[in-house]
């Protein structure tokens, strides 16, 4: 079964500064999916990542994936309160499953 | 133009009721899914359905069961419901079945008491 390690769990930026978020996979995948969700919120796509070496970028955030470390990366840059919510990556197994991550809870302080 | 839609959006009910919860895609895909994300927002699998055909039944209570009447359609019927079954529901759909991306719905907050 495909398991998703994501770390850190809970995150507190300080507006302006640079993260990352890390997703590890525990078995071959070759698609990574990055999610937001806000309070209460549904889930908002927000990267499809589906090679190696595949890097995609919006506004703050730009995703990447490894797929021989099975590693994929979220990096934000200057972080602005606008970006607190919790970070879902996921990651499809052969049976096309999609087994998600435990969420990274995001918390920007001026 | 809501592109997943899911009713009722909250849905409080006592233990042993039976319960249904719908889904509605307007963005002609073929694979619909069902999601249960827990209090730790800890999101599983329950099922999915392709072309109206049943091709993920994760390891759920068979007091769930899924029903799609036709591709822009998938409901869940819950029986008996039991305390464990509290959570949220996020329907989804994606264009076809394999790499593509998964649109959710707006998720029912489900309650049992």
């Amino acid at each position: 079964e495909l398991k998703v390690e994501q770390n850190p769990l809970f995150l507190s930026m300080q507006e302006g500064k640079n993260y990352t978020i890390y997703c590890n996979y525990s078995t071959t995948s070759d698609r990574l999916y990055w999610y937001r969700q806000d309070p209460g919120k549904s889930l908002e796509s927000l990267f499809v990542l589906l090679s190696n070496g595949a890097v995609k970028q919006e506004g703050r955030l730009m995703a990447s994936l490894d797929t021989k470390a099975r590693l994929s990366t979220l990096h934000i840059t200057a972080a602005v309160h606008d970006l607190s919510a919790t970070y879902f990556c996921a990651a499809g197994s052969n049976d096309y499953k999609l087994s998600f991550g435990a969420g990274t809870t995001v918390t920007v302080r001026a | 133009d809501t592109a997943v839609s899911q009713t009722p959006k909250y849905l409080v009910t006592q233990m042993g009721n039976d319960k249904s919860i719908k889904c509605e895609q307007n963005l002609g895909h073929d694979t619909m899914y069902w999601y249960k994300q827990d209090s730790k927002k800890f999101l599983k699998i329950m099922f999915s359905y392709n072309n109206k055909e049943l091709i993920i039944n994760e390891t759920v209570p068979n007091r769930f069961s899924p029903k799609s009447p036709d591709k822009a359609h998938l409901n869940l019927h819950i029986n008996s419901l039991e305390l464990g079954d509290s959570a949220v529901y996020f329907c989804a759909s994606s264009q076809d079945w394999g790499y593509y991306e998964q649109y959710f719905g707006p998720g029912t907050r489900l309650t049992v008491t």
